[in-house]
């Protein structure tokens, strides 16, 4: 059964860039999208994008400027960075496995942007 | 910016029925958009209840069912139960292949 897990900074300054990592483990990147999903703080789901194992990727578009999703299909790993982060990336983070109608979730990790 | 719009709230009795519903700022929601609807509690990851509009997992109470209505997609939940208190979101697919997840409905079973 696949898992992912979510590693990286929980604290990051203003005008930086978050960079997270998600490591799967119980199956391999074929096949699936690798997905971001982050909650800030009282508000909602916001989907941030995804990457295929061809390297396609698709992104927010209110974010896409910022984003970068990548993958290491030998370390079965995929990435997100957001770059010149503002307080209201404050969030938690969410990686997840999109196979056909199937989502797989991290647990989430909390990311807070500082000034 | 493409806005996907819920009921903030909604209140449902034990035993009751309430529907919740999901729309589009681009127009009226179709099949094509591939409706989801997950359930988030807090703490957890969210959970997936429904895919395709009207699709249940082998893990989805019966009491949970998707459909269109109204050019919106809806989950109604009937013969609500306490552990249904919970955040509900819509998830929909658009052209050019991004996805947007509705404002949430925040479902209290009292």
């Amino acid at each position: 059964q696949v898992q992912l897990q979510e590693s990286g900074p929980g604290l990051v300054k203003a005008s930086e860039t978050l960079s997270l990592t998600c490591t799967v483990s119980g199956g391999s990147m074929n096949s699936s999208y690798w997905t971001w999903v982050r909650l800030p703080p009282g508000k909602g789901l916001e989907w941030i994008g995804y990457i295929y194992p061809t390297g396609s990727t698709n992104y927010n578009p209110s974010l896409k400027s910022r984003v970068t999703i990548s993958a290491d299909t030998s370390k079965i790993q995929f990435s997100l960075r957001l770059s010149y982060v503002t307080a209201a990336d404050t969030a938690v983070y969410y990686c997840a496995r999109v196979r056909g109608n199937s989502w797989t979730w991290g647990q989430g990790t909390l990311v807070t942007v500082s000034s | 910016q493409t806005v996907v719009t819920q009921e903030p709230s909604l209140t449902v009795s034990p035993g009751g029925t309430v529907t919740l519903t999901c729309g589009s700022s681009t127009g009226g929601i179709t099949s094509a958009h591939y409706p989801y609807w997950f359930q988030h509690k807090p703490g957890q990851a969210p959970r997936t209840l429904i895919f395709d509009t009207d699709n249940k997992y082998s893990w989805t109470p019966a009491r949970f069912s998707g459909s269109l209505l109204g050019g919106k997609a809806a989950l109604t939940l009937s013969d609500a139960q306490p552990e249904d208190e919970a955040e509900y979101y819509c998830l929909l697919s658009y052209s050019g292949g991004f996805y947007v997840f509705g404002t949430g409905t925040k479902v209290t079973v009292l």
